[in-house]
């Protein structure tokens, strides 16, 4: 079983609709990343959270709003989205230290998202 | 320049045999990380190996093995006695310690490889 939960598995959405993804994971990890993924492609990287902080954002369109409340859990905001963001979001983390990233990546299951 | 090469967009491979993935990398760096990654059609990224780029022997996690090869800049998966449950996509991807003066998340991904494993 995955330590980072990703709910929901599943996002059906219109384009005028608001809807949340969430992660959560209790490794201690104070990175956090979400990542997108289409079909049959790598995952490329949205954002890094580090110790609650956005420290990296890779120039996503502003429909996309990441938040991180604490350090377990991370959200990803969507709001007016495009059909063309259709794809797995995946949400991952790690442990850092002093600004290093220490160790792999471990990622959730991901949620299937579907714009209308 | 692509920082991972994937060249397999996919692989067929009978159960019990062996299979290697290929993968080569770009990178100036002296200090870096290379991963495996398994990804099946559920959608988890699940961690399988890693290779500094200091360590001198190769990585061995249970039934998959690194051949890494310093100055050919490959890092290729072996995985030994395939099954039917192997069968998934998988990715190679590097960590670089100097990017933009932090290591943090910043992996690059190939385009990764579809491996099925036949009865």
């Amino acid at each position: 079983d995955t330590e980072v939960t990703q709910t929901p598995k599943h996002l059906v959405m219109g384009m005028t609709n608001k809807k949340s993804l969430k992660c959560e994971q209790h490794m201690g990890h104070r990175a956090m990343y979400w990542y997108k993924q289409k079909a049959k492609k790598p995952p490329e990287l949205m954002f890094v959270y580090s110790y609650e902080k956005l420290s990296i954002n890779e120039s996503v369109p502003s429909r996309f709003s990441p938040e991180c409340p604490n350090s377990s859990l991370l959200n990803l905001h969507l709001h007016a989205l495009q059909p063309e963001d259709s794809a797995l979001y995946l949400c991952a983390s790690s442990q850092e230290i002093l600004g290093m990233n220490t160790g792999e990546l471990f990622f959730g299951e991901g949620s299937r998202l579907t714009v209308l | 320049a692509q920082k991972i090469t994937q060249t397999q967009p996919g692989m067929f491979v009978q159960e019990k045999e062996a299979v290697t993935l290929d993968c080569t990398y770009d990178t100036s760096d002296q200090s870096y990380g290379l991963f495996w990654y398994k990804q099946p059609s559920s959608g988890e990224m699940i961690f399988l190996i890693y290779q500094g780029s200091y360590d001198e022997q190769n990585a061995t996690e249970g039934r998959y093995s690194l051949n890494f090869q310093k100055a050919r800049k490959s890092a290729n998966l072996v995985i030994s006695a395939s099954q039917l449950g192997d069968s998934a996509m998988y990715f190679c991807a590097m960590r670089e310690a100097n990017d933009r003066g932090s290591t943090l998340g910043r992996l690059y991904f190939g385009r990764g490889t579809q491996l099925t494993v036949w009865p």
